[in-house]
């Protein structure tokens, strides 16, 4: 175990739907990070958060949004969605978001659009 | 912008083989260079990690160096376990905050 968690383990929805999938770091984990990860892209970042802020961005379509809360927990949002955005997506986390840290993931979430 | 290029598998293996992973990057600067496994139905995990050219990364008798001069970062083992069948991804992470990771490398081993 981790000790970062995500909901919901699955998510089954349909094209054009918006779904929320939610992280909460490790506890004292100032950092937290975005993947998708798929058959044909394989693990791919997103976006990164350290303390409330954007601190790096990957490939992320602008139908996806994030944000880290005072809490430190994170949401990302998925809007418009499109069959080819059938995923898993992870979280991770790590203490201060240096790039020589350990990333911690999180079990992630298994999205399926229909 | 930066890369990693790690090879394709499956790699099978019989227990107690000798493994290697081959891991290539391009990046700008001095990553750190990264190898996370994933388990079946789970997230990754970290299993070693080098921060600077030369130092070598082990944990549960993998290990893997930091070779600037070839970017590479080979994982070995000298004795694999049924217990090592898993994903392996190489991955790097340098000066821009952006971590770039291989595509992955099942590895397989039979009894």
């Amino acid at each position: 175990d981790s000790g970062v968690t995500q909901t919901p383990k699955h998510l089954i929805t349909a094209t054009g739907q918006r779904v929320t999938l939610r992280c909460s770091p490790r506890s004292g984990d100032l950092s937290v990070y975005w993947y998708q990860q798929s058959l044909d892209q394989g693990l791919q970042f997103l976006i990164q958060y350290y303390n409330g802020e954007e601190r790096a961005k990957g490939n992320i379509l602008e139908r996806f949004s994030a944000q880290q809360f005072p809490d430190l927990h994170s949401e990302l949002n998925l809007s418009s969605l499109e069959l080819g955005d059938s995923a898993l997506y992870f979280c991770a986390s790590s203490p201060g978001g240096g790039p020589q840290e350990t990333q911690y993931f999180g079990p992630g979430t298994r999205l399926l659009v229909l | 912008g930066d890369s990693v290029t790690q090879m394709e598998g499956p790699v099978t293996l019989s227990e107690e083989a000798f493994l290697t992973i081959n891991c290539t990057y391009t990046a700008t600067g001095y990553p750190s260079l990264f190898w996370y496994v994933q388990y079946p139905g789970e997230g990754l995990q970290l299993l070693l990690k080098a921060t600077k050219a030369d130092d070598k990364g082990s944990n549960k008798g993998f290990e893997a160096t930091y070779r600037k001069e070839t970017t590479s970062f080979h994982l070995e083992k000298g004795s694999v376990q049924v217990s090592d069948s898993a994903v392996h991804f190489c991955a790097l992470a340098g000066g821009s905050y952006i971590p770039t990771f291989g595509r992955g490398t099942s590895l397989i081993v039979h009894p």
